[in-house]
Order: structure tokens, then C-alpha cells, then sequence
């Protein structure tokens, strides 16, 4: 299917486990971005692309990994999850700087 | 430093009124200014682009409208259904990353 995929859709890890959020679109869009939406902050940028290879942080990046070999793929990683990295996690791309933005679907992360 | 306000954070109104949603700015160098609508539960789905050079896009019921020069953009919204109802966000885009207003809950009530 054409377009952005976040899995897994729901996820539920223990504290200080590793766990990676992946994200693909099938465009080839050289931006991608990973933010993270909770209740009183709204969506915050956690990490964005510019291209393969090409990583940078955003607001909001401690706790969290980051790589692009692939133009379609940013997956994001939680080196050892606490419970304020529990929220909702979406991954959106866009072609070039003043392109439509797409979103995923978000990926629901728990940390227990 | 770009802030986007949404005003108003909240909206109830009767089905098939015409409604108006504002969005504000404090940086007029802009690329673009998007429109989202949230569901509960859900992604984000694009509803409207509008480039920093044009004034207004429109699809179907909803026109949005972007003025640079006060800093302002509205979501206009014609003949309101309840299916309409959601969070609706609006994002001005600087060199690469989104900045995002809270957010305005729309209740349509049948």
C-alpha cells in the first residue's frame, strides 16, 4: 500500500527495555520527522531527517535513537524506556520543505 | 521564536451551521501552513496546504484562508455535519519542522 506505516500500532514494555518504533513510506520524501503527542504538551518533535544518513534532533530527543540507511525507513528507538516515554508516537514525511506533510497512523506506546 | 495559537480550544454548535476556526502566528516567514483534523484515537489527516505565496485553498466544504502579514489563518467550515466533529490543528511550517497549535475540539450536535 502506498503510503506512511507505523508498526507495531499498540505496544506495551516493561521499564528499561529496548524498543523500536518503525516507520515506512513508500514515496521516497526526503523529510521525515518522529514526534510524540501527549494530553497538555500536543505534538512535539522528537527527531527529524533530511535525507539517508542525514539525522538530527528536535525538542525533544534524550532518551531516544534514531537512523536512516534507507530513504524510506526511520525507525526510532527507546534505548531504556521509562514511564514518561509513554505516549502516543507518530512519524510523518514530506517530500521537499514546503510540501504537504503525511502522517502515520501513530504507534501507542505503554511503558508499565 | 514561532508559537501557534488556537482559538478556540473548544466549539459546540448545531448541525449545519457555518463555522469559522482560528489559527495565529507570530513569525510571518512561513513556508506553509497546514490544516489537520484529529479523531480520537487516530492519526492526523491532512485537510489543506496553503503556500506562504497563496491566500486560500479550498476541498469541498472547508476553505482556509492564510494572511502573512497579521499572522493569521482560519478553517471554514460550511454547512457543519456531526461527522465533522474532531480536533482540527493547524501547523505553520518553518525551515523543516511543523510548529503546532493545541488544537480546536469541534462538537457538532445533530
Amino acid at each position: 500500500d502506498a503510503g506512511i506505516t507505523q508498526s507495531p500500532r499498540y505496544k506495551i514494555t516493561e521499564t528499561g527495555r529496548q524498543v523500536t518504533l518503525m516507520c515506512h513510506q513508500t514515496w521516497s520524501h526526503s523529510y521525515m520527522f518522529w514526534y510524540r503527542q501527549d494530553l497538555g504538551h500536543g505534538l512535539r518533535l522528537i527527531y527529524y531527517s533530511a535525507a539517508a544518513d542525514i539525522t538530527d534532533k528536535g525538542e525533544v530527543p534524550d532518551g531516544y535513537v534514531v537512523s536512516r540507511s534507507k530513504t524510506e525507513n526511520f525507525p526510532l528507538t527507546l534505548e531504556s524506556a521509562t514511564r514518561s516515554q509513554t505516549s502516543v508516537y507518530f512519524c510523518a514525511s514530506i517530500s521537499i520543505r514546503g510540501a504537504e506533510a503525511f502522517f502515520g497512523q501513530g504507534t501507542r506506546l505503554t511503558v508499565v | 521564536k514561532q508559537e501557534v495559537t488556537q482559538i478556540p480550544a473548544a466549539l459546540s454548535v448545531p448541525e449545519g451551521e457555518n463555522l469559522v476556526l482560528n489559527c495565529s502566528f507570530t513569525d510571518s516567514a512561513i513556508y506553509n501552513l497546514q490544516w489537520f483534523r484529529q479523531d480520537p484515537g487516530k492519526g492526523l489527516t491532512s485537510l489543506l496546504l496553503i503556500q506562504s505565496s497563496q491566500r486560500e485553498q479550498t476541498s469541498g466544504r472547508l476553505n482556509a484562508s492564510l494572511d502573512k502579514s497579521s499572522g493569521r489563518s482560519t478553517l471554514y467550515i460550511a454547512a457543519s455535519q456531526p461527522g465533522d466533529s474532531a480536533t482540527y490543528l493547524c501547523a505553520g511550517r518553518g525551515h523543516y519542522q511543523l510548529i503546532w497549535g493545541a488544537g480546536t475540539k469541534l462538537i457538532i450536535k445533530p
